[in-house]
């Protein structure tokens, strides 16, 4: 199964904005397949953060945004804070309709 | 609100065998796709098989398939894991999670696998 290649790390400023780029491949991230973000806090598990590419689920803050074009997407999120410290993932599905997951992005508020 | 609790995990030897649990509550159960992913320690996350609601559709990455077995009993609201030959590589915290549409919507806590003589 293919993944999807995230970096490994970004960081910032409180207040600040940070994007996380999420790129797959022709077999996976293509204009079929949505793309989903999951936020992973220290030592709980992951919650799903956007769905659909752009949308929030309730309760979560509009600070969060998500975007596609193509076979790339991106995670965004403004006013950073320090709570927001997690590791993030990207999701779509491959050719064989297999789910496939990012390499994850640890974000470090500064 | 949704609730899923895994169970079942544990020290366990290579080549050993394991079934894992999830039991579910809040929701229709019987009606929604159900997965489960795995992260190895200090790792990302992996999907490793998906079931859909009346058990006719099961599939699974290629590191586990013939070894891995995803079953549910809808009239007990539980998800299951029956895994064997197990190899050290399949050491990890074994999530289940509710499918919403192509997307994870609900995780449970997770259950930690660990395969070591």
């Amino acid at each position: 199964q293919s993944v999807l290649t995230q970096p490994p790390s970004v960081s910032g400023a409180p207040g600040q904005r940070v994007t996380i780029s999420c790129t797959g491949t022709s077999s996976n991230i293509r204009s079929l397949y949505d793309v989903h973000w999951y936020q992973q806090l220290p030592g709980t598990a992951p919650k799903l953060l956007i769905f659909g590419n752009t949308n929030r689920p309730s309760g979560v803050p509009d600070r969060f945004s998500g975007s596609k074009s193509g076979a790339s997407a991106s995670l965004a999120i403004s006013g950073l804070q320090a709570g927001d410290e997690a590791d993030y993932y990207c999701q779509s599905y491959d050719s064989s309709f297999s789910a496939v997951f990012g390499t994850g992005t640890r974000v470090t508020v500064l | 609100e949704v609730h899923l609790v895994e169970s079942g995990g544990g020290l366990v030897r290579p080549g050993g065998s394991l079934k894992l649990s999830c039991a579910a509550s809040g929701f229709s159960f019987s009606t929604y796709w159900m997965t489960w992913i795995r992260q190895a320690p200090g790792k990302g996350l992996e999907w490793v098989a998906n079931i859909n609601p009346d058990e006719t559709k099961k599939d699974y990455v290629d590191s586990v398939k013939g070894r891995f077995t995803i079953s549910r009993d809808n009239a007990k609201d539980s998800l299951y894991l029956q895994m064997n030959s197990l190899r050290a590589e399949d050491t990890a915290v074994y999530y289940c999670a509710r499918a919403g549409h192509y997307n994870f919507d609900s995780w449970g806590q997770g259950t930690l696998v660990t395969v070591s003589s």
